[in-house]
């Protein structure tokens, strides 16, 4: 099975800190992806990686940056947070380029920045 | 404009009835991919369902199955015998043709929330 895990379920940050959302996932997939989830909104796609050192800005990227230094771990960076960043992140990894391929994702880490 | 339209915010269902869940999409590209992804209570998403755009038939996969018409850009997703189990929300997604090396990543829509009574 497919597994991707997600540092913490929830997390309180203080405006104005450095947050780090750690993603990682076992199935040596080549894609990974940090959507953030609001109600109403759906997902929105932050950023996504194709590669080792690879990032593409997503819909949303403003506020966010991304690191991926190993193929199985990618982490999305606030680097500096607002309130306006509360939102529930969802981590996802998937195989190839091919159109069908499905997107996995991990449990979900529900943000709150006072 | 929108790639993903759900046009139901929520939706009500009697144990062991079908419900069709709305999903349209908008893309020029021939070669795409349409999922369907459940989100219950607890925030994990599970993926339920997948349909290519050159598939002839629609998918099915158990009790889901994928109503597709691909004239009217649409990919509804019927659930047959509804469960309680069955209360989440309900994700449509595509995936078009990347375009680079980069790839691409699933567009979702803002979702239908699928209650289901006894």
């Amino acid at each position: 099975d497919v597994k991707v895990t997600q540092s913490s379920r929830y997390l309180v940050k203080r405006t104005g800190e450095k947050v780090f959302l750690e993603c990682v996932q076992d199935m040596d997939h080549e894609n990974m992806f940090w959507y953030r989830q609001d109600p109403g909104l759906g997902l929105r796609l932050i950023y996504f990686s194709y590669d080792v050192k690879m990032k593409e800005k997503g819909d949303i990227p403003e506020g966010y940056s991304v690191s991926r230094e190993k193929k199985e771990r990618f982490s999305l960076i606030l680097e500096s947070a607002s309130t306006n960043q509360t939102s529930m992140y969802l981590c996802a990894s998937s195989f190839g380029q091919g159109v069908y391929y499905e997107q996995y994702f991990g449990p979900g880490t529900r943000l709150t920045v006072t | 404009a929108q790639k993903i339209t759900q046009t139901q915010p929520g939706m009500f269902v009697q144990e062991k009835e079908a419900v069709t869940l709305d999903c349209t999409y908008d893309t020029s590209d021939p070669s795409y991919g349409l999922f369907w992804y459940k989100q219950p209570s607890s925030g994990e998403m599970i993926f339920l369902i997948y349909q290519g755009s050159y598939d002839q038939q629609n998918a099915t996969e158990g009790r889901y199955s994928l109503n597709f018409q691909k004239a009217r850009k649409s990919a509804n997703l019927v659930i047959s015998a509804s469960q309680l189990g069955d209360s989440a929300m309900y994700f449509c997604a595509m995936r078009e043709t990347p375009r680079s090396q980069a790839g691409t990543a699933l567009i979702f829509g803002k979702g239908t929330t699928l209650s289901v009574s006894s």
